[in-house]
This record gives C-alpha cells, sequence and structure tokens, in this order.
C-alpha cells in the first residue's frame, strides 16, 4: 500500500507554454501533498504543502503565481508550471502522507520537466 | 531554521565493505528522522524512520541508524555493502509542521 503516482513521468514543453503536473494517491487518501523540486545531482527543496480544499502555502521563494497547486480531493493534486521558461528545467517529485498522526511521506515516482 | 548535514558527498565502496554514512541535523527539539534512498532513475523509498523509543533503528536490506541525541546525529550503516547498494542516500528530518528537511544527500558507489 501507499503508492504515489505521477504524471507525465516526463515532458518537453517550449518557453512561455503551460505544463500541469498531476500526482495521485492510489490506495489511500491523503490528507497533506507535498511538492519538491530537484535539482541535478542536488537535494530535494520543498516548494509548497497542499491541504485538500485549500490554498497551498508556499516555501520561501517560491513563486504562487508561476507554480500553481490545486488540491481538489484527497487523493490528487496538481502542479502546473505557468509560462515555463529553461530555468524552470528540473525534476518535480510529490508526495503525500495518510494522516496526522504519521508522519512518513511517501513519495512519486518524480516528473522531468524540459523546457526549450 | 532546522538544516540537515550529511558530511559525506560521495562514497565509493567495494563489495562485503562496510558503510556508514553522516548526518547531522540543527533542531533541538523533538524530531522525527529518516533516511531514503534513491537507486538510479527510481524514486525515493524509505529505508529506515525513527519517531521515538530504541535509538538503534533497524531498517529494509539490512540497513540500520542509531539516533544520538546529544549529538543532533542519526547515522546510518551496514556492515557488507552489495553491488545494489549503489545508489543516492538521503538524510532527512521531519519538523513537527510536518515539513520534511532534506540533506544534500550522499552518493554511493559499490564496485564487484
Amino acid at each position: 500500500g501507499a503508492v504515489v503516482s505521477q504524471h507525465p513521468s516526463w515532458v518537453i514543453c517550449k518557453s512561455g507554454t503551460s505544463v500541469k503536473i498531476e500526482c495521485r494517491s492510489l490506495d489511500f487518501q491523503a490528507t497533506t501533498m507535498f511538492w519538491y523540486r530537484q535539482f541535478p545531482k542536488q537535494s530535494l527543496m520543498l516548494m509548497a504543502t497542499s491541504n485538500e480544499g485549500s490554498k497551498a502555502t508556499y516555501e520561501q521563494g517560491v513563486e504562487k503565481d508561476k507554480f500553481l497547486i490545486n488540491h481538489a480531493s484527497l487523493t490528487l493534486s496538481t502542479l502546473t508550471v505557468t509560462s515555463a521558461h529553461p530555468e524552470d528545467s528540473s525534476f518535480y517529485i510529490c508526495s503525500a502522507n495518510r494522516g496526522q498522526i504519521e508522519s512518513e511521506q511517501f513519495f512519486g515516482p518524480g516528473t522531468r520537466l524540459t523546457v526549450l | 531554521a532546522q538544516s540537515v548535514s550529511q558530511h559525506n558527498h560521495h562514497v565509493i565502496l567495494s563489495e562485503a565493505a562496510s558503510l556508514e554514512l553522516g548526518c547531522n541535523y540543527s533542531y533541538g527539539g523533538t524530531v522525527n528522522l529518516f533516511w531514503y534512498v534513491q537507486y538510479p532513475g527510481q524514486h525515493l523509498q524509505l529505508l529506515l524512520k525513527y519517531f521515538s523509543g530504541d535509538p538503534l533503528v533497524k531498517g529494509i536490506k539490512g540497513f540500520e541508524a542509531e539516533f544520538i541525541k546529544s549529538k543532533f546525529s542519526f547515522n546510518l550503516r551496514k556492515p557488507s555493502v552489495q553491488w545494489s547498494d549503489t545508489a543516492e542516500y538521503f538524510c532527512a528530518v521531519n519538523e513537527p509542521t510536518d515539513k520534511l528537511i532534506f540533506g544534500t544527500g550522499t552518493r554511493l558507489q559499490v564496485f564487484p
């Protein structure tokens, strides 16, 4: 149990376009979902935390108008990179946890975004 | 602010060698501690976790970690590594707000 999926696994887009990435908890309801960004050979940096039905909480330095997060249900969160630029190229990873008591996060496989 | 330090950025070992990866965190309160592994081309997987109780935690694939509160450390160990352990290893600390703070990672290469 506790499987998290992401779609797409990779995407290439032109500069100026928007890209939507989906994160789904397949076999559990996720009270909270997290979005991370990982640069090559670097660690995961938390971008934002989202709870179902409420606005996401963004980390300092993350543009909320650039990275739109929607957490419409307990099993789905989406990250939309708006007006993407080459510097947005990165590996985006989502995670989810099952409840307030259990702090363990379950990670998705990630989405590789390349902006040309 | 909370920070997590992993001192070893790149470790190269031969099979059957012993492994110890360092992890130190800065938060002085109650924390949950994790080690994650990322095999080449795969997603993050949990190796082991510490929430409370016995400070020596055993995880999957023969890994263990010891929580030493006085040293703010949570080092990962394995007595005998295998080629299949080649991966990136991340230490992480969970703040009370649930936010996971990751270390910079340690790249482990094991040669047959």
